[in-house]
């Protein structure tokens, strides 16, 4: 049973402060990494995504990736109280099915 | 660029009648299609998934089924709600490949 696994908060930081939000998956040999960001009430939005090991920034958001360890992080810089939402980790193994796996997701609280 | 499109935005059905829920996909062909619930602070179900037309994957056995009778039309139905199908549907789409998911704007389905 391939799985990912996030804290499920909620993560509260004050603004300006820098989130980190993190996600460990099971599937040694899964290849794709997103993060989605779902306002209440919202659907899903795509916002980052990383396939190698390493860092890739977008804006102040930067995603972290350690295959290594399993490990993919979210830091956002300067949060904003805009930021609060749910974000979701999602995984895409190894070989055959191109399915995403969920995180339950973390709950971010960005307090003004 | 490609776009997806979910109708209706909410729905109230009684207990007992039946349900057909629709998405279209639009500048992108052969895309993956999936159909999502979330339960009210819950994480994403997958509950279908289809990599062409005819082609569908049911992950969740239930009372709900899905058809995809065109390309970039992707339904999901059932002859009968349960009050246990209530939620926040959600489509969405993908290229072929290890590639993100992209999420309509949802459905919220009530059944009374």
């Amino acid at each position: 049973q391939k799985e990912v696994e996030q804290n499920s908060g909620p993560l509260s930081v004050p603004e300006g402060a820098i989130a980190s939000l993190n996600c460990t998956y099971s599937d040694r040999g899964s290849q794709s990494f997103f993060w989605y960001r779902q306002y209440s009430g919202k659907s899903p939005e795509l916002i980052m995504s990383i396939y190698s090991n390493g860092d890739k920034e977008d804006g102040r958001f930067t995603a972290q990736l350690n295959k290594a360890s399993q490990y993919v992080s979210l830091l956002i810089r300067d949060s904003q109280p805009s930021d609060s939402a749910t974000y979701l980790c999602a995984v895409i193994g190894r070989g055959g099915s191109e399915k995403l796996v969920f995180g339950k997701g973390t709950k971010l609280t960005v307090n003004p | 660029s490609q776009t997806i499109h979910q109708w209706p935005a909410t729905l109230v059905q009684p207990v007992g009648s039946p349900l057909s829920l629709e998405c279209t996909v639009e500048g992108t062909s052969n895309p993956n299609l999936y159909w999502y619930r979330q339960a009210a602070g819950r994480g994403l179900q997958l509950l279908f998934y289809s990599v062409g037309i005819g082609q569908i994957s049911s992950e969740v056995p239930q009372n709900l089924s899905a058809s995809r009778p065109q390309d970039r039309q992707f339904i999901l139905s059932s002859k009968k709600l349960l009050l246990s199908d209530s939620g926040f549907y959600l489509c969405a789409w993908s290229p072929q490949g290890y590639q993100p998911q992209h999420f309509g704007d949802g459905t919220r389905l009530s059944i009374l």
